[in-house]
């Protein structure tokens, strides 16, 4: 069975620092692997996907992510991190049913 | 172009009742999805259709149904509450059966008193 494991359920970076938050999947199969964000109070927001085009992703709001097969990781980045980054973060896989699997989330919180 | 929606926003129950929950996809996506976000739980999936099938269903009771209606709107049914059904209950749709990526309504928060 596919799995999703996001290291670290809070991460907190000064404004302007390096944003990274990990996330690590389990598959038998090439994956689809997302990345959302969730503001309070709302929904999911699809911030980038990777669907083996290519292995570096870029997303919006200046976030990208980079798949490594060998690391099985799929790891979130954003070079300098603003007060409106903060909110919480899932990394998904879809699986072979079509349904996302999620982990468990990470709350990112931003010190100005 | 109009994201996906749901109704009603919040939606307070007593233990025993039934809850209605509706979800309005993209224009043109055929899939909806819907999850359930329960606190110390995560995100789990309930329930797909697809061309107004049911595809798969997650983990959960038979009181938790739904059904697709012809414009590809959807309704998710909770019977016979439990507390512990409490959570913020997401929709999602995508273009065509599974294939795309899924994108979320803002999700109807239930509360089971």
């Amino acid at each position: 069975a596919q799995s999703v494991t996001q290291l670290g359920s809070h991460v907190s970076v000064s404004e302007g620092a390096l944003v990274l938050l990990r996330c690590n999947y389990s598959s038998s199969v090439p994956p689809y692997l997302f990345w959302y964000v969730q503001y309070p109070n709302q929904g999911l927001q699809l911030l980038l996907k990777y669907t083996s085009a290519a292995t570096l992703v870029k997303g919006i709001n200046g976030f990208e992510a980079e798949f490594k097969k060998s690391e099985t990781s799929f790891h979130l980045t954003k070079p300098s991190a603003h007060m409106s980054d903060a909110a919480e973060y899932f990394c998904a896989v879809k699986d072979s049913s079509y349904k996302l699997i999620f982990g468990s989330g990470t709350r990112l919180l931003v010190r100005p | 172009e109009a994201g996906v929606t749901q109704s009603p926003t919040h939606l307070i129950k007593t233990r025993g009742q039934q809850a209605t929950l509706r979800c309005s996809p993209i224009s043109g996506h055929t899939s909806v999805y819907w999850y359930q976000q329960a606190l110390g739980l995560g995100l789990q999936f309930l329930l797909w259709y697809d061309e107004g099938e049911e595809r798969n269903r997650g983990n959960f009771p038979p009181r938790f149904s739904g059904r697709q209606f012809p414009n590809y709107s959807s309704e998710l049914n909770v019977n016979a509450l439990e507390l512990e059904d409490s959570a913020l209950y997401l929709c999602a749709s995508s273009k065509r059966g599974g294939g795309d990526e899924q994108f979320f309504g803002p999700g109807t928060r239930l509360t089971v008193l």
